[in-house]
């Protein structure tokens, strides 16, 4: 079946310093890649997507390639506050189908 | 656009007893919503998925006589936990598609059960 598997956390940087979120996936056809962030006791936001190869989702500065060639979706951004300190969970969903498959997340923690 | 809210947000009830949880979509009709459950520093876990005006439709697992799900309309989809044991505490979140948004979800902002 469909699978995301993402870095596991926590990871724990200083202000400023640049992230990286790995995220691969396993999926029969061409799914949509999605990254959602979750702060400390609230629902889920969607941060980025992206719905075929190549494609590049950017938000608040995070950004996410879709690579079919290597079936990641890997998450940056170059500078981050002690704002974006977050849950960040990877996920796919299949074309046409709206159920959506997620990694374990991973906490990411920025102090000042 | 594209909000769903959850009410409440948290909630205490003593074992034994129901307690009821809403997701609305506020600004779009949702025609598929989902209920997941999450446990401390795990991931999502679906419990069900309910189109409106149809029976949801459980997981695997899924206790559908405890955890009663309705889908009555374009905006409305409700939890019911019934008879309520500890080991439902749990953090419970609600998302919402629709035809304006199709094949992605928006997350409610959850509801911390706890049951005494």
């Amino acid at each position: 079946g469909d699978s995301v598997t993402q870095m596991e956390g926590p990871v724990t940087l200083s202000e400023e310093a640049f992230l990286t979120i790995n995220c691969t996936y396993t999926a029969t056809g061409y799914p949509s890649l999605f990254w959602y962030v979750q702060y400390p006791g609230e629902g889920l936001q969607l941060l980025l997507k992206a719905t075929k190869a190549d494609d590049k989702g950017s938000n608040k500065g995070f950004e996410a390639t879709y690579r079919k060639e290597t079936t990641s979706f890997h998450l940056e951004k170059g500078s981050v506050q002690v704002s974006d300190s977050a849950v960040y969970f990877c996920a796919l969903n299949k074309f046409n189908d709206y159920k959506l498959s997620f990694g374990a997340g991973t906490t990411v923690t920025v102090r000042a | 656009g594209a909000v769903v809210s959850q009410h409440p947000s948290w909630v205490i009830c003593k074992s034994g007893t129901s307690v009821k949880i809403e997701c609305r979509s506020l600004d779009f009709q949702a025609t598929t919503m989902f209920w997941y459950r999450q446990f401390p520093k795990q991931s999502l876990m679906l419990m069900a998925t309910s189109n409106e005006g149809s029976k949801a439709t459980y997981e695997q697992g899924v206790e559908k006589d405890k955890f009663l799900i309705n889908h009555a309309s374009l905006t409305l989809s409700t939890l019911t936990v019934t008879s309520a044991h500890p080991e439902d505490s749990s953090f419970y979140i609600c998302s919402a598609s629709g035809r304006s948004i199709p094949y992605e979800q928006y997350f409610g902002p959850g509801t911390r059960l706890t049951v005494t």
